[in-house]
């Protein structure tokens, strides 16, 4: 059962970058697409960007193009979001998940099955 | 964007209620459409996928169903350990979009 274990909770100051990591347990190799997620506090939740490292494709949602980069190290099984010009309205919970899916008939339906256990990222001077 | 719209954004029920949550999109989305249940503290977890399609090892309460650009989540009996808040989510395009959310609570 592949497991996704990210790196520890980050304190950061405006203006600054976080880089967060998405381990895959086992050393199961990244052959999935990730999607990274996040929850500010009390909100709902809101997908930033994914990455499908076999083919090293990006995609970002418009609200956070220019200020996000996603990245997989295939050697360690890893995927990394880092965030840009942090403001405290960055300050949130990031979850990495497993972009996966089943076919129906003839459709691959894509879904989130496996989460991370998420990154609290607090954004304060 | 494609847009998804849930309601309501908060209920009230007891167990053994009948429990329904609606989303509808901004477009059609051919029925690619995830339902997530999230309690606090914890990550999401995957429900129902491509609409009605029951993910491996959730219960047998939880169904849903889709109607054009509407859909349905349903709890049949809902149970002490249901409540929790809910997530829609489209995966039709490459940007996915979630729901804003709907808490289900006592």
């Amino acid at each position: 059962q592949v497991q996704l274990v990210q790196s520890g909770a980050e304190v950061k100051k405006p203006g600054s970058s976080v880089k967060v990591s998405c381990k895959a347990s086992g050393g199961t190799s990244i052959s999935y697409a990730i999607s990274w997620v996040r929850q500010a506090p009390g909100q709902g939740l809101e997908w930033m960007g994914g990455i499908i490292p076999l083919f090293e494709t990006t995609n970002y949602s418009q609200k956070f193009q220019g200020r996000v980069t996603i990245t997989a190290d295939d050697s360690t099984s890893t995927v990394y979001m880092e965030l840009s010009s942090l403001g405290p309205e960055d300050t949130a919970v990031y979850f990495c998940a497993r972009d996966s899916g089943n076919y129906i008939d003839t459709t691959y339906f894509f879904y989130m099955d496996v989460w991370g256990n998420g990154t609290t990222v607090t954004v304060s001077s | 964007d494609i847009q998804m719209t849930q309601s309501p954004p908060s209920l009230s029920a007891s167990v053994g209620d009948r429990v329904t949550i609606t989303c509808r999109a901004s477009q059609t989305i051919n029925n690619f459409l995830n339902w997530y249940q999230q309690k606090p503290g914890k990550a999401p977890e995957l429900l129902i996928y491509a609409a009605s399609s029951l993910h491996s090892g959730v219960p047998s309460r939880f169904s849903g169903s889709a109607s054009g650009t509407d859909f349905t989540l349903t709890i049949s009996s809902l149970q002490p350990e249901d409540f929790a808040t809910y997530y829609c989510q489209q995966t039709y395009r490459t940007f996915r979009t979630f729901g804003q959310g709907t808490k289900v609570e006592i």
